[in-house]
C-alpha cells in the first residue's frame, strides 16, 4: 500500500510568484486535506476536496486554491507569494467518515524570499 | 468553534521517566481528539484517537490518553519515556457533520528525553 507522497519537497520562490504543490493520496482515499505549518506552529487547516469539490475551507484568502483530480491525487496553488507564505504544507488523506484518521504525507517546504 | 490549547512548549524528562503532555479543547459538539507526532523534517504519525467509545485510548509506541469530558482534557502519557520518544506532540481536535476532516491542532509540545 503506498502512503502519501508529496511534491516537490523543497521549494525557493521569490515574494509575487506563484507556486503549485502536489499530493498523491493514499490508495482508496476519496478526501484530501491541505494544512499550512508555520515554524513552531501547530498545522493550519487551509482547505479539503472531497470527489473533486471544495468541502470546507479554513481562514486563508482566495490566493490559496486548490484541485483535486478523479485519481484524487490533488494540488494546492498559491499566487502571489508573501514571505508570510513561507511554511510546510501538508497534505492528508483519508475517507470521508466522522473520526476516521487522517494519513499524512511529509509535506513541501516553501521558502518565500 | 473548536479550539485546543497544549500546555507547555516544552516537556523535558530522563529516560525511563514518566511522560505527561496535556492538552485540553473546545467544542460546542461531542468531539473527536487525536494526537500526532512529528519528527524532525517529517509529516505527521497518528498515536491515538478518541471517537467516543471508551474513554481510555491505547496508542502506538505505549502512549495512551484519556478523554475527561468534565474537565474537558485529553491529555497524552507514557509510562516510560524512551529515547527514541523525543518529537514534537501535537494534539488535535475535529467536530463532525460539514467540519468533518477539519483538524484544529495545538500549538505542538516538544517532548526532549534525556538518557
Amino acid at each position: 500500500e503506498t502512503g502519501v507522497t508529496q511534491s516537490p519537497t523543497h521549494l525557493i520562490k521569490t515574494r509575487g510568484q506563484q507556486v503549485t504543490l502536489r499530493c498523491s493520496s493514499q490508495s482508496g482515499h476519496n478526501t484530501v486535506s491541505w494544512y499550512q505549518q508555520a515554524l513552531g506552529q501547530g498545522p493550519q487547516f487551509i482547505f479539503q476536496y472531497y470527489r473533486e469539490e471544495e468541502n470546507g475551507r479554513g481562514n486563508f484568502p482566495p490566493r490559496f486554491s486548490g484541485l483535486q483530480f478523479p485519481n484524487y491525487s490533488s494540488e494546492l496553488n498559491v499566487n502571489a507569494l508573501e514571505l508570510d507564505d513561507s511554511a510546510l504544507y501538508l497534505c492528508a488523506s483519508s475517507l470521508l467518515l466522522a473520526g476516521t484518521e487522517q494519513f499524512f504525507g511529509p509535506g513541501t517546504r516553501l521558502t518565500v524570499l | 468553534a473548536q479550539s485546543v490549547t497544549q500546555l507547555g512548549s516544552h516537556v523535558s524528562v530522563s529516560e525511563g521517566a514518566l511522560v505527561l503532555l496535556r492538552c485540553n479543547y473546545s467544542s460546542s459538539v461531542p468531539p473527536y481528539l487525536f494526537w500526532y507526532v512529528q519528527y524532525p523534517n517529517q509529516g505527521l504519525q497518528l498515536l491515538l484517537k478518541y471517537t467516543s467509545a471508551a474513554t481510555l485510548v491505547k496508542g502506538i509506541n505505549g502512549f495512551e490518553a484519556e478523554f475527561k469530558k468534565s474537565e474537558t482534557s485529553f491529555h497524552l502519557t507514557k509510562p516510560s519515556a524512551h529515547m527514541s520518544d523525543a518529537a514534537e506532540y501535537f494534539c488535535a481536535v475535529s467536530e463532525g457533520g460539514t467540519s468533518y476532516g477539519k483538524l484544529t491542532f495545538g500549538q505542538g509540545t516538544i517532548l526532549t528525553v534525556h538518557p
